[in-house]
């Protein structure tokens, strides 16, 4: 197991709601990423943070924002939800930015959109 | 940008025998190439990665990969499969813009 967590890990949501999805990184770890994984596919990059700031973002819309803290935990907000936003949720965090440090996951959240 | 492609949706093989998942990508500068293996309900695990130098790398529980710049190609082997490596298998190439791109995953089946 890695030392990332995610919270909740099930969420029952209707269309238009708004969604806040946790995430705490392992210890020593300055850098998160936010995935968007549905059935039956490869996880697809929403976002990451580096040291509070933003750095990258995948083909989503606004409406999918996020925030990294001083402890460098880290939130996913979705607003306006859509039935297409049920997916799996995962968090990542790796050591640093840099392309070649691995990433490791939590374990995510499951998001049903009705 | 970057992309990678798994062209096997699904692999049996037979407990005992060797094993390949098969990963080619595309990126336009050097690439950062993962294998993650997901079980059930869990999140994704690292498995192993290339970053430079030696084209055969080794990773956990007896995974290796073969990096072949010429075939673009990235595929993941292990000499002898084992009924607990049944699961998801992701290969991923990251470019220097740090934004990952994974495939759609291959599901492999050892069978005692």
């Amino acid at each position: 197991e890695t030392g990332v967590t995610q919270s909740p890990t099930h969420l029952i949501k209707t269309r238009g709601q708004q969604v806040t999805l946790r995430c705490s990184s392992q210890s020593g770890h300055n850098t998160v990423s936010w995935y968007q994984q549905a059935l039956g596919q490869g996880p697809q990059f929403i976002f990451q943070y580096y040291r509070e700031e933003e750095n990258g973002r995948g083909n989503f819309p606004p409406r999918f924002s996020g925030l990294q803290f001083p402890n460098y935990s880290s939130e996913l907000n979705v607003n306006a939800l859509e039935l297409d936003d049920s997916a799996l949720y995962l968090c990542a965090s790796s050591l640093s930015r840099g392309g070649g440090n691995e990433q490791f996951f939590g374990p995510g959240t499951r998001l049903t959109v009705l | 940008a970057q992309s990678v492609a798994q062209p096997e949706d699904q692999v049996n093989v037979a407990e005992g025998n060797p094993l390949t998942v098969k990963c080619t990508y595309s990126v336009s500068g050097n690439p950062y190439l993962f294998w993650y293996v997901q079980y059930p309900n869990r999140g994704l695990q690292f498995l192993l990665k290339y970053i430079t130098g030696d084209n055969l790398v080794k990773g956990s529980y007896g995974f290796e990969a073969e990096f072949n710049k010429s075939q673009t190609s990235f595929h993941l082997k292990k000499p002898s499969a084992l009924v607990s490596d049944s699961a998801l298998y992701f290969c991923a190439v990251r470019d220097e813009d740090n934004d990952m791109r994974f495939g759609a995953g291959t599901r492999l089946t050892v069978k005692p």
